[in-house]
């Protein structure tokens, strides 16, 4: 079974719609993140979060919001989407500094 | 802010030449990680590096951390085919965040 598993693996929605990405780990780790990669502009840090009541902005955050429910979920939302947030999206845990990526949601807003 | 650089951004060798794809950071870095990304899947990590000038190897692949530890190298002896991917350096600091460069991606013509 995958440590890092994201839900769903492939969407298609259009602009304006709320969508959220879900991801789930079993390694333990204190620590998730939420990236984005575009092609020729690699991962960028959306949101992250070293512990359950812990909740970062990263690089690239506008238009997104994340909620920690538990050590063990990170979801990310997209409350109106909008066709330049297609890209490819991955959350990563870490217990230091080493991150262990899910599988991948590739999303297309229309 | 903090900013990685990575090139080349592709990189296409006969199967058998070596590769080299390098790292360079805006700002001093406590360590820095490599990562590949096969064709469809995900970042893997492969190695920390951590100490001025260090030098470590991976059979084929050979890792360099630069003495001012803002920049970095990857090496690859004798390419296969099984190389093929994104190679990513990600630049760690203080706070425990890795800023990922934009990749090298490598392909391997048989």
């Amino acid at each position: 079974d995958a440590d890092v598993t994201q839900t769903p693996r492939n969407r298609i929605t259009k602009t304006g719609k709320r969508i959220m990405l879900e991801c789930s780990q079993t390694k333990g780790h204190d620590r998730m993140y939420w990236y984005r990669q575009d092609p020729g502009l690699g991962l960028r840090l959306i949101y992250y979060s070293f512990d359950v009541k812990d909740i970062n902005k990263g690089e690239i955050s506008d238009g997104y919001s994340v909620s920690r429910q538990a050590q063990a979920k990170f979801s990310l939302s997209l409350e109106s989407a909008i066709p330049n947030q297609t890209a490819l999206y991955f959350c990563a845990t870490s217990r230091e500094r080493t991150q262990y990526f899910g599988p991948g949601t590739r999303l297309t807003v229309l | 802010g903090q900013q990685v650089m990575q090139i080349p951004q592709y990189q296409h060798v006969q199967e058998g030449e070596d590769f080299t794809t390098y790292c360079n950071s805006s700002t001093t870095l406590s360590n820095i990680q490599w990562y590949k990304q096969r064709p469809g899947g995900h970042p893997v990590f492969l190695i920390q590096l951590v100490k001025s000038g260090e030098v470590k190897k991976q059979k084929r692949l050979t890792f360099q951390f630069g003495e001012a530890k803002k920049n970095s190298s990857l090496h690859i002896t004798a390419t296969q085919t099984t190389d093929v991917g994104t190679y990513f350096c990600a630049g760690g600091t203080g706070a425990n965040n890795l800023f990922f460069g934009t990749g090298t991606r490598l392909t391997v013509i048989p």
